[in-house]
């Protein structure tokens, strides 16, 4: 059991510029959730996929946004034209169907618009 | 809709102390109830779970109870130590939503600082 990966751990854009997160959850896990996480404050649900399915999108996610999880194992979040409200940890997280309150998350990629 | 509210930080204790960060919740229905833990530079850790009414959770050292009447369900842990330094959030999962029972609403988190 490796845990949530995530990549890159750290990312500095300028505005305007579009950008990739890549999440690979713990192996056999179906569900995949993205949260963000401003300083000083709580995550907050972005979506989230079962196997390749993405079943749910918080208004949060503009539609400069996308998340896809093609095969139903990694997923990626890109964030087209940033802007500085962007800046944020964007946490990925995973869990068992059959665990469903057992979610484990990785360490975040930090994104830094200038 | 759903919210979580937690006790402003930093809290600032001395080893050895004694540690409640309080949380209440709004949510139609029945949530489950977690506290998780943020060391710095690592992600969001599961430290504990409820998922019912008067049910307790425990995990090193610290204890949370589900109370359905005060819609609460405070931390507490009776001897911190230093390495305990770190940010707590509760949080609480929809139990209405198409991710029912996983999609997580979390409060503002609460700085916890443990001086030797």
């Amino acid at each position: 059991d490796t845990g949530v990966s995530q990549d890159p751990r750290h990312k500095i854009t300028k505005r305007g510029q579009n950008v990739t997160f890549r999440c690979d959850p713990i192996s056999e896990h179906n569900r995949l959730y993205w949260y963000r996480q401003t300083l000083g404050q709580g995550p907050e649900f972005l979506t989230y996929f079962q196997n390749e399915a993405q079943l749910e999108k918080s208004r949060l996610l503009s539609d400069r946004f996308s998340a896809e999880r093609p095969k139903g194992s990694f997923s990626t979040l890109e964030i087209q034209r940033t802007e500085q409200g962007d800046s944020a940890m964007y946490l990925c997280a995973s869990s068992l169907v059959v665990q469903a309150d057992t979610i484990y998350f990785g360490e975040g990629s930090w994104l830094t618009v200038v | 809709g759903n919210s979580v509210t937690q006790m402003e930080g930093p809290v600032t204790l001395s080893e050895e102390a004694f540690l409640t960060i309080n949380c209440t919740y709004t949510a139609t229905g029945y949530p489950s109830l977690f506290w998780y833990v943020q060391y710095p530079g690592e992600g969001l850790q599961l430290l504990l779970k409820a998922t019912k009414a008067d049910d307790k959770g425990s995990n090193k050292g610290f204890e949370a109870t589900y109370r359905k009447e005060t819609t609460s369900f405070h931390l507490e842990k009776g001897s911190v130590q230093v390495s305990d330094s770190a940010v707590y959030f509760c949080a609480l999962s929809d139990p209405f939503g198409k991710a029912a029972g996983n999609k997580l609403t979390f409060g503002g988190g609460t700085r916890v600082l443990v001086k030797p």
